[in-house]
């Protein structure tokens, strides 16, 4: 089946560039999503098809895939980022999520 | 604007079953494919099952393959998860969302608040 890897966590300081990859065989022949999950809270649409994002969303957050790893970018971070953040594709016969990466704005 | 509510969920002994539910509105519901993920406490996202626009094709993970029943009423907007035989580790809080489908792209969109179930003895 499947899989999709993201590192457990990434730190970043308010302001500076967060990025956060997700790794998967041949990943840049899928597209990519993201979303966004704050503790207690439902998952957000953040990133689909790889680059778009959706109505809403601030332009701070962007998307890129190629190869065998998708990137979710937070340019500018802010405190109020600090969330999970989860990739997901549609694999050979079913949703793939990845583990999920804790973003900490320190 | 869209939403999506679950209810259903509870506290549920190994091997019993529950019946979850997903209210929808703000969205022409029965244009739109539907799925169940789930969320173990702790833990990341897993995909369970989806139905599409018309009910006729279905899909489940194999973790619940045989367990679990995806339905829907397009007349009552509503979305199930019928859940049989449950176990200990089908523990987690489930949620509803809309699923798009755009080959070679699909993605749920819009989620549910989530509603949690306990499989405890």
């Amino acid at each position: 089946s499947y899989e999709l890897t993201q590192p457990p966590s990434v730190s970043v300081f308010p302001g500076q560039t967060a990025n956060i990859p997700c790794s998967g065989d041949k990943l840049g022949d899928k597209y990519a999503c993201w979303y966004q999950q704050k503790p207690g809270q439902s998952p957000v649409l953040i990133i689909y098809h790889n680059t778009k994002r959706p109505s809403g969303i601030p332009e701070r957050f962007s998307g890129s895939n190629s190869g065998n790893t998708a990137t979710l970018t937070i340019s500018g971070t802010q405190a109020m980022d600090e969330a999970d953040y989860f990739c997901q594709v549609w694999g050979t016969t079913a949703m793939v999520f990845g583990g999920g990466t804790k973003l900490t704005v320190l | 604007q869209v939403q999506l509510v679950e209810s259903g969920g509870g506290l549920v002994k190994p091997g019993g079953s529950l019946r979850l539910s997903c209210a929808a509105s703000g969205f022409a519901f029965s244009d739109y494919y539907m799925t169940w993920i789930r969320q173990a406490p702790g833990k990341g996202l897993q995909w369970i099952s989806y139905i599409t626009s018309s009910h006729v094709v279905t899909y489940y993970a194999d973790s619940v393959k045989g367990r679990f029943t995806i339905s829907r009423d397009n007349a009552r907007n509503s979305l199930y998860l019928q859940m049989n035989s449950l176990r200990p580790d089908d523990t987690a809080v489930y949620f509803c969302a809309r699923y798009v489908v755009e080959p070679p792209a699909a993605y749920p969109d819009y989620w549910g608040q989530g509603t949690r179930v306990t499989v405890s003895s």
